[in-house]
């Protein structure tokens, strides 16, 4: 069965630190996915990224980085020079390929950063 | 914006009632989900439909049902509500029936109060 863990449940940083939230997931398919979300005070889930398990790349998107480790089931994720909009909870999720239910995700349990000023 | 639409934004209502809680998916997407957010599960994936046809099922009560209509719009009906059933109902969508066919993307939820 396919879990993952997000063991911070909550951070507090202060403006311009970086801050690096963690994701462990388990599953026993060869071929999965990996994503990150974003939860706001508003509520909705805003989509981040999506890896797939034969890309170990690391990726950037502006002040967002993504390390992918599969020898230690990781999935981590880095904000640098945190701003107060970064505030929200942010969840880690997998999805193994091999399952009938296609995109069906098995989320975290999440990670509340607050950033201050 | 995602695309996705939900309908309503919020409810309040009482135990033992039925509410209908509807999708619209981005256009173009044929997969809609439906997931749960509620302080005790945490995000939890109910039920998906490609296309019109149930496609998996995951921690969906029996007093739960849900159905994806000829125009791709979705409804999750919930039935018989109890206090626990008190959550921030997600609706998402895709292109395809699995998760190498795109991203999943979330609408803003519609949060469920009983009473």
């Amino acid at each position: 069965a396919q879990k993952v863990t997000q063991a911070q449940t909550e951070i507090s940083v202060v403006e311009k630190e970086d801050v690096t939230l963690d994701c462990v997931y388990e599953t026993r398919d060869t071929t999965y996915y990996l994503f990150w979300y974003k939860q706001p005070p508003s509520g909705e889930l805003v989509f981040l990224i999506r890896r797939n398990s034969f890309d170990e790349q690391n990726e950037i998107s502006g002040r967002y980085s993504w390390n992918f480790q599969k020898s230690t089931s990781s999935f981590n994720f880095t904000i640098t020079a945190s701003q107060v909009v970064d505030s929200a909870v942010y969840f880690c999720a997998l999805s193994e390929k091999n399952n009938n239910a296609g995109n069906m995700l098995t989320f975290g349990g999440g990670t509340r950063l607050m950033v201050k000023p | 914006d995602s695309g996705v639409t939900q309908t309503p934004k919020h409810l309040i209502t009482a135990t033992g009632q039925r509410v209908t809680l509807r999708c619209s998916p981005r256009s173009g997407d044929l997969s809609v989900y439906w997931y749960q957010q509620s302080l005790d599960q945490g995000l939890q994936f109910l039920i998906q439909y490609y296309n019109g046809e149930e496609r998996a099922k995951g921690n969906i009560l029996e007093r739960f049902s849900a159905q994806q209509f000829p125009d791709l719009h979705s409804e999750l009906n919930l039935s018989s509500l109890e206090l626990g059933d008190s959550a921030l109902y997600f609706c998402a969508s895709s292109v395809g029936p699995g998760t190498n066919t795109g991203e999943l993307f979330f609408g803003e939820g519609s949060r469920l109060t009983v009473l």
